[in-house]
């Protein structure tokens, strides 16, 4: 079985601070992560995916996170953040040889002046 | 273009209407999903299509019938809904399962708001 855990619901930061949206899983067998971002209305995008190769993936619109087995972690990561940044962020992961991505419940990142 | 078209994009309808959401991916994938996202809950999957079979119901109730004519369309036919059926509806696709699966993840369209009054 696989699972995703988001920490924080809602993440507030200022315009130009970091943005850190943390994400541990659960699997088995050596997973495929994935962030998707949702603006209000929208379906999700796919920020980036980590497929077993570098553990550090760089994704769309400046963010990038990190494989971190040992710690079985999936932490997203912005140095700067920016007003066009706030949106819904969700973390999924896929294990195993279905189809099945299984999603986190997702962070409500916030930006303020 | 996000390579998965849902329309309409706003639908309400009635308690007693029928209606049908529909979704097409023009990306070669051969797997696609039904979602639900209501306001403060986790996105439900609802439906699984691999192949154009169903493979995955998740205990979604009979007013919501799930339709895949084909590997590039996907409907979803609704009657007697009732006002908590309100929510985001949410299309996507993948290439499918077994050792090269779905390592880019899904494509969701843009979703169905319905609302049901």
């Amino acid at each position: 079985a696989q699972s995703v855990t988001q920490l924080g619901s809602h993440v507030s930061v200022s315009e130009g601070a970091l943005v850190l949206l943390r994400c541990n899983y659960s699997s088995s067998v050596p997973p495929y992560l994935f962030w998707y971002v949702q603006y209000p209305n929208q379906g999700l995008q796919l920020l980036l995916k980590y497929t077993s190769a570098a553990t550090l993936v760089k994704g769309i619109n400046g963010f990038e996170a990190e494989f971190k087995k040992s710690e079985t972690s999936f932490h997203l990561t912005k140095p700067s953040a920016h007003m066009s940044d706030a949106a819904e962020y969700f973390c999924a992961v896929r294990a195993g040889g279905g189809n099945k991505l299984t999603f986190g419940t997702g962070t409500q990142l916030k930006v303020e002046l | 273009e996000t390579g998965v078209t849902q329309t309409p994009r706003h639908l309400v309808m009635g308690m007693t209407n029928k209606k049908s959401l529909k979704c097409e991916q023009h990306l070669g994938h051969n797997a696609m999903y039904w979602y639900k996202q209501s306001a403060k809950k986790p996105l439900e999957l609802m439906f699984v299509y691999s192949l154009e079979e169903r493979v995955e119901n998740n205990s979604v109730p009979s007013r919501f019938s799930p339709e895949c004519p084909n590997s590039s369309h996907l409907f979803l036919h609704l009657h007697t809904l009732q006002p908590e059926d309100s929510a985001l509806y949410l299309c996507a696709s993948s290439q499918g399962s077994g050792t090269g699966g779905p390592r880019n993840g899904y494509t969701f369209g843009s979703g169905t708001r319905l609302t049901v009054v």
